[in-house]
């Protein structure tokens, strides 16, 4: 079993949906929870980062965090066509050097 | 501008020829590292440095060498390439920990 499991997707929603995304995770060690995004033959961007169980808002994405049930989710609001682009939770247990990536989630948004 | 630069971007060798990519930042960063991605594996660590001289092995070092003789460059050796080590290469820089991880825009390396 993978240390983080990631829907591969694709998901695909029409403009202006609420989007959600999620990963699950089996270390209990894992305190820092971060968010990347992908576009095509483009390296990863940090999109959202965050410390420890709670919620996250920076603009249109929300970042959750359950550590009792070991569940991350990013929320999309309004989505937009140039959301399209794959989705990368990361965690780790020291900081944002050593991180553990889930597989991707594919974004597909239909105009 | 601030960036993380690899080179090449596409890259097709055969068996067994050495091989370098390239990965240089200018941020000044201290802390580098190395990714490969592959479909349904998502990102793991080859080899990550966090100063000039310092190195060590990340999830998948096997048949990789790096080095770290200047801040700014951390280049990845292939001394025998197979095709298992077909993949999307990413170099990565931060500035400290906790900070964001900065990623190049990839190497795509084929092995046959």
């Amino acid at each position: 079993q993978k240390e983080v499991e990631q829907d591969p997707g694709p998901l695909s929603v029409p403009e202006g949906a609420i989007v959600s995304l999620n990963c699950t995770y089996s270390n209990s060690a894992f305190q820092y929870f971060m968010w990347y995004r992908q576009y095509s033959r483009k390296g990863p961007e940090l999109l959202m980062y965050t410390y420890s169980s709670g919620n996250k808002e920076d603009g249109r994405f929300t970042a959750q965090v359950d550590k009792s049930s070991k569940y991350i989710s990013l929320f999309i609001r309004d989505s937009q066509p140039s959301d399209s682009a794959t989705y990368l939770c990361a965690m780790s247990a020291r900081g944002t050097g050593a991180l553990t990536f889930g597989s991707g989630t594919r974004l597909q948004v239909q105009p | 501008e601030a960036q993380v630069t690899q080179n090449p971007r596409y890259l097709i060798t055969v068996t067994g020829k050495k091989l370098t990519v390239t990965c240089s930042q200018n941020m000044n960063h201290e802390y580098m590292s190395w990714y490969r991605q592959d479909p349904g594996l998502g990102l793991r660590q080859i080899y990550y440095s966090m100063n000039v001289e310092v190195t060590d092995k990340g999830d998948v070092p096997e048949g990789y060498k790096v080095s770290r003789k200047e801040k700014r460059n951390f280049p990845l050796i292939l001394e025998s390439p197979s095709p298992n080590q077909t993949s999307l290469y990413f170099c990565a820089s931060m500035a400290g920990h906790n900070s964001p991880l900065h990623f190049g825009n990839g190497t795509r390396l084929t092995v046959t």
